[in-house]
């Protein structure tokens, strides 16, 4: 089945830095890859999703590219807020297939 | 509309007794999905359900069930509660079955307290 790692576990950044945080899934077969963020308190909500048939995926401040060859992908999210601290999912799904998350990161933002 | 709904929110039980957590999701709504929320473990796949058939189902011991009505709602179940399964449950749901079909929405989640 699929297994997804995710790096790092923590990351402090300043507030206006970007921050990357990395995903590998093992399954070849996998083709929907998508971001969640969960804020304290709450249940994890969809930031951004890619689907394995593009390279790269923009909104505003976020951005995830993938990289089938590498079974990699990656969420950027650029000049960060304290508002943007909360813990991030990195997820893997092939099709029909259960949607497996990784290990989470959580990211803070100092002002 | 409203969001999913979990319930209840917090519970404490002692080891050995079971638990029932419930589920209502989105009205629309058909796919129910359960995971196990640890800290270190991340989001851990329990099951999931589609018109009242488990479509999926994670590595888990049986003493983890769960069901769908015909209402979508979804209960789960553990029973012979261990000091382990605690842990917060969350529930989400979706339009269509499959991890690949789109957004999952999540509940707030019910958070299990095993002494």
């Amino acid at each position: 089945g699929e297994n997804v790692e995710q790096h790092p576990s923590t990351l402090s950044v300043q507030e206006g830095d970007s921050a990357v945080i990395k995903c590998t899934y093992s399954d070849s077969a996998s083709n929907y890859f998508p971001w969640y963020k969960q804020e304290l308190g709450k249940g994890p909500q969809l930031i951004i999703d890619i689907r394995s048939n593009v390279g790269e995926k923009k909104d505003q401040r976020i951005a995830v590219t993938l990289n089938k060859t590498a079974k990699h992908f990656s969420l950027h999210i650029t000049e960060t807020q304290p508002e943007d601290s909360a813990v991030y999912f990195c997820a893997a799904s092939s099709n029909t297939d259960k949607l497996i998350f990784g290990t989470g990161t959580r990211l803070q933002v100092f002002p | 509309k409203a969001g999913v709904t979990q319930t209840p929110r917090y519970l404490i039980k002692t080891r050995g007794q079971q638990v029932t957590l419930s589920c209502s999701p989105i009205s629309g709504h058909r796919s129910v999905s359960w995971y196990q929320q640890t800290p270190g473990q991340g989001l851990q796949f329990l099951f999931e359900y589609f018109s009242e058939t488990q479509r999926n189902k994670g590595n888990f011991p049986g003493r983890f069930s769960g069901r769908q009505f015909s209402n979508s709602r979804s209960e789960m179940n553990v029973s012979t509660l261990e000091l382990g399964d605690s842990a917060l449950y969350l529930c989400a749901s979706s339009l269509e079955a499959g991890g690949n079909t789109g957004e999952l929405f999540f509940g707030e989640g019910s958070r299990l307290t095993v002494l």
